[in-house]
C-alpha cells in the first residue's frame, strides 16, 4: 500500500517569499501520480498541480512547482512569492496508477502567510 | 474545467435519522466516483468507490450498512448516512474523474465537490 508522509504540521512564511512544503511518499509501484491540493478554510478541494512518475521534468504551474525527486521519493512543493490568500492547508496525495484513481492523502500542511 | 456539486453544503440532524448527500458531475461523466470523509483538522480519508450500475467498494473498516452509497446514474452518486449518531459528525467530500471530456487532461485529475459538514445533534 502506499503512504504519503507530510512532516510540517504548520509552516510560516512573510508575504511575496517563496515556501516550501515537504511531502515524501512511499510505493512499490513504477507507476504513480503525485498531486498537491489546497483547503481553504471553507473546506473545498483545490488542486494546485500534478506529476506524473514518469515525467523527467518537475511539474510547474503559475507560482506552484513540484521538485520531484525520485530517488529521494520525495514531491515537494514551492510556492513562490506567496500572497495572504494562500494562507490555507495543503495536502500532498497520491495515486496509484491502476485506472481506479483513488487518491491517498498526507496529514497536511497548514501554511499561514503574514504580511 | 469540470465541475462536481455537493448537496447539502451543510446539514443538521438528530440522532437516529438518516441523511442523504448528493454528488453530482455537472458538465462530465463519471462512471467512478470516490467518497471521503475529514474529521476536523485531519486529512481526508477515502471510504469508498462509488461505481456507476454496480455495488460500491468499501475501505477497510467502513461500515457499508452504515454508509449507503448508490450510483445510480453517470453524472450521480449518492451517500446516505443511516441511523446517524454524533460521532459520524463530518465532513464529507466526494471526487470524480472527468471521463469523456472533450480537452480532459491526462493527468488524471480529480475534481471535488464542494464537500458537506454534517452535523449529529
Amino acid at each position: 500500500a502506499q503512504k504519503i508522509t507530510q512532516t510540517q504540521p504548520g509552516m510560516f512564511v512573510q508575504e511575496k517569499e517563496a515556501v516550501t512544503l515537504d511531502c515524501t511518499y512511499d510505493t512499490s509501484d513504477q507507476s504513480y501520480g503525485l498531486f498537491w491540493y489546497k483547503q481553504p478554510s471553507s473546506g473545498e478541494m483545490i488542486f494546485l498541480i500534478y506529476q506524473g512518475s514518469y515525467d523527467e521534468q518537475n511539474a510547474t504551474e503559475g507560482r506552484y512547482s513540484l521538485n520531484f525527486q525520485k530517488a529521494r521519493k520525495s514531491a515537494n512543493l514551492v510556492i513562490s512569492a506567496s500572497q495572504l490568500g494562500d494562507s490555507a492547508m495543503y495536502f500532498c496525495a497520491m495515486t496509484l496508477d491502476t485506472g481506479r484513481r483513488a487518491l491517498t492523502f498526507g496529514s497536511g500542511t497548514r501554511l499561514q502567510v503574514q504580511p | 474545467g469540470a465541475v462536481v456539486s455537493q448537496h447539502p453544503s451543510w446539514v443538521i440532524c438528530k440522532s437516529g435519522t438518516s441523511v442523504k448527500i448528493e454528488c453530482r458531475s455537472l458538465d462530465f461523466q463519471a462512471t467512478t466516483m470516490f467518497w471521503y470523509r475529514q474529521f476536523p483538522k485531519q486529512s481526508l480519508m477515502l471510504m469508498a468507490t462509488s461505481n456507476e450500475g454496480s455495488k460500491a467498494t468499501y475501505e477497510q473498516g467502513v461500515e457499508k450498512d452504515k454508509f449507503l452509497i448508490n450510483h445510480a446514474s453517470l453524472t450521480l452518486s449518492t451517500l446516505t448516512v443511516t441511523s446517524a449518531h454524533p460521532e459520524d459528525s463530518s465532513f464529507y467530500i466526494c471526487s470524480a474523474r472527468a471521463e469523456g471530456l472533450a480537452g480532459a487532461s491526462d493527468t488524471g485529475e480529480l475534481f471535488f465537490g464542494e464537500g458537506s459538514r454534517l452535523t449529529v445533534l
